[in-house]
């Protein structure tokens, strides 16, 4: 069972479409990161959100922390063909002061022009 | 700044040979992660290092992979001998000890024939 679900798995759509990923656990967190993985490319760091309810927007990203803090939202309005891509949400996980990230499965994210 | 460098991109090598994996952190950064990426497992955390010493390798799947990192600037993770199953991308990141946000390199794409 994986920590952090990721959902959908997938998902295509027509450009100018709106849409929203989720990623849930049933564990807590203090804070929950979001990459972007581009094809061919490694992961790059979109966002990191911390407080409970927090909501934080990226140009036509909004990115938003479950009050909770157990889940978190991606919505993405007038996706564009640059918006393709793996997104991953990711948690800090420590032992002996020692941090790991513990990652989602991802979704594939495809934006047809 | 350069980013965290990884070479080769691209290794085509047949069964049983010797695969060597390299990569080059951030400069100032003290922990370093090999990843392995498949479509059907995802981003797997093989081993990480803090300071060049080795935290956690229990992700390396079993003795035929190991990873050294003889300083601050340079790792190698090697795959002796190398086995179809091991096709994969494989990514290198690194990250500060205070803040656990990982920078990637553009992975090493492995076919083992």
């Amino acid at each position: 069972t994986q920590l952090l679900e990721q959902s959908p798995q997938f998902l295509s759509i027509q450009e100018g479409e709106n849409l929203t990923v989720y990623c849930n656990s049933s564990s807590v967190f203090s804070s929950l990161q979001w990459y972007r993985q581009e094809p061919g490319e490694g992961p790059v760091l979109l966002v990191t959100v911390v407080t409970g309810g927090e909501v934080k927007k990226l140009k036509r990203l909004t990115f938003q922390f479950g009050d909770a803090r157990k889940d978190s939202s991606l919505h993405i309005t007038a996706a564009q063909p640059g918006d393709t891509g793996l997104y991953l949400c990711a948690v800090s996980y420590s032992m002996d002061s020692n941090y790991q990230l513990i990652w989602g499965a991802g979704t594939k994210l495809i934006i047809k022009p | 700044d350069a980013g965290v460098i990884q070479s080769p991109r691209h290794e085509v090598t047949e069964m049983g040979q010797e695969v060597t994996l390299r990569c080059k952190p951030i400069s100032g950064h003290n922990s370093l992660f090999w990843y392995r990426q498949t479509m059907m497992r995802g981003l797997e955390l093989l081993i990480y290092f803090n300071n060049n010493v080795p935290i956690d390798d229990s992700g390396m799947p079993e003795d035929r992979f190991s990873a050294k990192m003889p300083n601050a600037s340079f790792s190698t993770l090697k795959i002796q001998p190398s086995e179809p199953r091991d096709s994969a991308v494989y990514f290198c990141a690194s990250s500060t000890l205070a803040k656990n946000i990982q920078y990637f390199g553009a992975g090493t794409r492995l076919s083992v024939l």
